[in-house]
């Protein structure tokens, strides 16, 4: 049990385009979900936490006009990264909260 | 803010050896600690999540330890495997608040045969 999905698994994209990423917990509901980024080499580090039927909290330092997320349901949470660019390319993973968090397999994303 | 420091960086041992992967942090208050293993590419594979209260977790051939008091946890891989080789990364979860887990940077591990 517990598990997190996470779709696309990678995508290319054109600079100036925006992706979305989507994120769901197959097998329960989870009100809470986060989003991290993660840097070749680099620990995760916490972008957002996705709030089921409210707004998202950002961390500092992220902007949330550039990376917007969607809580639409118990189950699914979407990032959406707006006009990506080359220094957006990353990898994405989302984790959803059951008392502790589940992760996500990650989302790796190339901007060029 | 809770800082989580992991030693070494990387490490590459033959094949058989038996491994400490260190993990410290710098504020004790916490509610839970997890290791967690990363391939290259892909996402986060937990291994062991200590409750707070506990001292240790054993899973196979690894063995978690934590010391709250003194901030920090090991995990012990005995007669390591060159399907061993991967990220491990130490998360620390503050208590009374969000849960939201703190990340080490991971340690690099390469078992070669």
């Amino acid at each position: 049990g517990a598990v997190v999905s996470q779709h696309p698994s990678w995508v290319i994209c054109k600079s100036g385009t925006s992706v979305k990423i989507e994120c769901r917990s197959l097998d329960f509901q989870a009100t809470t979900m986060f989003w991290y980024r993660q840097f070749p080499k680099q620990s995760l580090m916490l972008m957002a936490t996705s709030n089921e039927g409210s707004k998202a909290t950002y961390e500092q330092g992220v902007e949330k006009d550039k990376f917007l997320i969607n809580h639409a349901s118990l189950t699914l949470s979407t990032l959406t990264v707006t006009s990506a660019h080359p220094e957006d390319s990353s990898f994405y993973i989302c984790s959803a909260d059951r008392e502790t968090q589940y992760f996500g397999p990650g989302t790796r994303l190339l901007v060029l | 803010k809770q800082e989580v420091t992991q030693i070494p960086a990387a490490l590459s041992v033959p094949e058989g050896e038996n491994l400490v992967l260190n993990c410290s942090f710098t504020d004790s208050a916490i509610y839970n600690l997890q290791w967690f293993r990363q391939d290259p590419g892909k996402g986060l594979t937990s291994l062991l999540l200590i409750q707070s209260s506990q001292r240790e977790q054993t899973s196979g051939r690894l063995n978690a330890s934590l010391d709250k008091s003194s901030g920090r946890s090991t995990l012990y891989i005995a007669a390591s495997q060159p399907g061993d080789s991967a990220t491990y990364l130490c998360a620390v979860q503050k208590s009374g608040g969000s849960y939201i887990p703190t990340f080490g940077r991971g340690t690099s591990l390469i078992v070669h045969p």
